[in-house]
C-alpha cells in the first residue's frame, strides 16, 4: 500500500489559488492518484484522478511530476465553500480496496 | 433520493447491545464498502465486498461483521457494541466498469454513539 503524506492544514483567502501537495514515495506502477473532498458530517466526494503529467477538470487541476513521487492538487480562485478536508489517495483504481484515506488536509478559506 | 442510503442516520445505544447499520444503493454497482471515521481523522476501511458472494476484511474489521444480502444491500453489524466504536460510519459503492476512475460514491453517514 502506497502511503501518502499531506500537510495537516492550510489557510487561504477567497479568490486565491490553493495548491495542496501530497507525497507518495513508494507509489507502484499500477497506482493512480485520486483526490477527494469532504465537508463536515458528509461523505467524501471525488474531485480528480490522474496517473501522470497534468489533469484538469471543471473543479481542479492535478499536477504529477515524471517520477510520480508527489502530486499537487490545485484549486483555482477558492471561495468560502471550498473550506473542507482534502484527501490524497494512491492505489490501484481497479482494486480500490487498497486505497487508504489518511488524515487529509484541512483547508480553511477566509474572507 | 440519494443513490446511497444509510439507515439509521443517528443511533445512541448502550455497551453490549447489538447494532446493525444498513446501506442500500440504486447505482447498480457491484462493489460496496463500509468505512469508519473518528473525529478529526480520516476514514478507515472496515469491510468491503466486490459482489454478493465476496466479503473481505479491511483495516479494522475486529468487532464488526457484515452481510451482503443482495447487490444493492450491504449491512454492518456490531455484535456487542463498545464505547470506542462511537464514530461516524460511511457506506460507499464503486463500479470500475461504469467509470474508468473507480470513483467511490458515499452515503450520508450513520452517527453511532455507544454509551
Amino acid at each position: 500500500l502506497a502511503k501518502t503524506t499531506q500537510p495537516i492544514s492550510m489557510d487561504s483567502y477567497e479568490g486565491q489559488e490553493v495548491n495542496i501537495t501530497c507525497s507518495h514515495n513508494n507509489i507502484a506502477t499500477n497506482d493512480y492518484i485520486t483526490w477527494y473532498q469532504q465537508f463536515p458530517s458528509q461523505g467524501p466526494r471525488f474531485i480528480i484522478q490522474g496517473y501522470k503529467t497534468k489533469v484538469t477538470n471543471e473543479v481542479a487541476s492535478l499536477f504529477i511530476p515524471a517520477d510520480r513521487k508527489s502530486s499537487t492538487l490545485s484549486l483555482p480562485r477558492v471561495s468560502l465553500s471550498d473550506t473542507a478536508v482534502y484527501y490524497c489517495l494512491v492505489g490501484d483504481r481497479v482494486d480500490n480496496n487498497d486505497m487508504r484515506f489518511g488524515a487529509g488536509t484541512r483547508l480553511t478559506v477566509k474572507p | 433520493d440519494a443513490d446511497v442510503t444509510q439507515t439509521p442516520r443517528n443511533r445512541i445505544t448502550k455497551t453490549g447491545k447489538r447494532i446493525m447499520l444498513e446501506c442500500s444503493q440504486t447505482k447498480g454497482h457491484d462493489r460496496m464498502y463500509w468505512y469508519r471515521q473518528d473525529p478529526g481523522l480520516g476514514l478507515q476501511l472496515i469491510y468491503y465486498s466486490f459482489d454478493v458472494k465476496d466479503i473481505n476484511k479491511g483495516e479494522i474489521s475486529d468487532g464488526y461483521s457484515v452481510s451482503r444480502q443482495a447487490q444493492a444491500k450491504f449491512s454492518l453489524s456490531l455484535e456487542s457494541a463498545i464505547p470506542n466504536q462511537t464514530a461516524l460510519y460511511f457506506c460507499a459503492t464503486s463500479d470500475f466498469k461504469g467509470s474508468n476512475t473507480g470513483e467511490l460514491f458515499f452515503g450520508e453517514g450513520s452517527r453511532l454513539t455507544v454509551l
